[in-house]
């Protein structure tokens, strides 16, 4: 079985900070790998995927992750947060090659950002 | 026009009555979901379709019923809605390796 555990339901940071939030997974066949963002009252919105190929993936608004087999994390960063940035972050797992195709969700981390 | 459609966005209810949502998807994709939010939990599935004449069950399917009335259109029905299936709703489809959600619906259970 597939699951995703977020560390950290609440992180918050300084406007220009890192941005780090975390994600493991667990998965005994290779598995893709996916961040979503959700703004205040919207729906989910794709930030980046790991689908196999590279294990460094850059995704929309300046985030990317990285793919660690060993510590089987995929974890989430940004060089220098923004307000706009401020949302609910989720991390979920599937595994294509077996018959369901679903996505596992983590419960999600929500990203605060200081003036 | 959004990929993903649902419909109503926002339902309030009395506890007993039926209510239907509905997903309507323009991305061509067999494989169609509906997955619910609660606060501190993501999101889980509900129901899965991977084609008009494929319905599955997910993680949570107690409690709901679904329609595949064409490869483009998935519903969800609440029989007998209760107070705590109040949360936010939505569905997705999906490629091979993404998927697409819609903006959700929020319901709320009297």
């Amino acid at each position: 079985a597939q699951s995703v555990t977020q560390l950290g339901s609440h992180v918050s940071v300084s406007e220009g900070a890192l941005v780090l939030l975390r994600c493991n997974y667990s998965s005994s066949v290779p598995p893709y790998l996916f961040w979503y963002v959700q703004y205040p009252n919207q729906g989910l919105q794709l930030l980046l995927k790991y689908t196999s190929a590279a294990t460094l993936v850059k995704g929309i608004n300046g985030f990317e992750a990285e793919f660690k087999k060993s510590e089987t994390s995929f974890h989430l960063t940004k060089p220098s947060a923004h307000m706009s940035d401020a949302a609910e972050y989720f991390c979920a797992v599937t595994n294509y090659g077996g018959s369901q195709g679903n996505l596992i969700f983590g419960k999600g981390t929500k990203l605060s950002v200081k003036p | 026009d959004a990929d993903v459609t649902q419909t109503p966005r926002n339902r309030i209810t009395k506890t007993g009555k039926r209510i239907m949502l509905e997903c309507s998807q323009t991305k061509g994709h067999d494989r169609m979901y509906w997955y619910r939010q609660d606060p501190g939990l993501g999101l889980r599935l509900i129901y899965y379709s991977f084609d008009v004449k494929d319905i599955n069950k997910g993680e949570i399917s107690d409690g709901y019923s679904v329609s595949r009335q064409a490869q483009a259109k998935f519903s969800l029905s609440l029989e007998s809605a209760i107070p705590n299936q109040t949360a936010l709703y939505f569905c997705a489809t999906s490629d091979f390796y993404e998927q697409y959600f819609g903006p959700g619906t929020r319901l709320t259970v009297t």
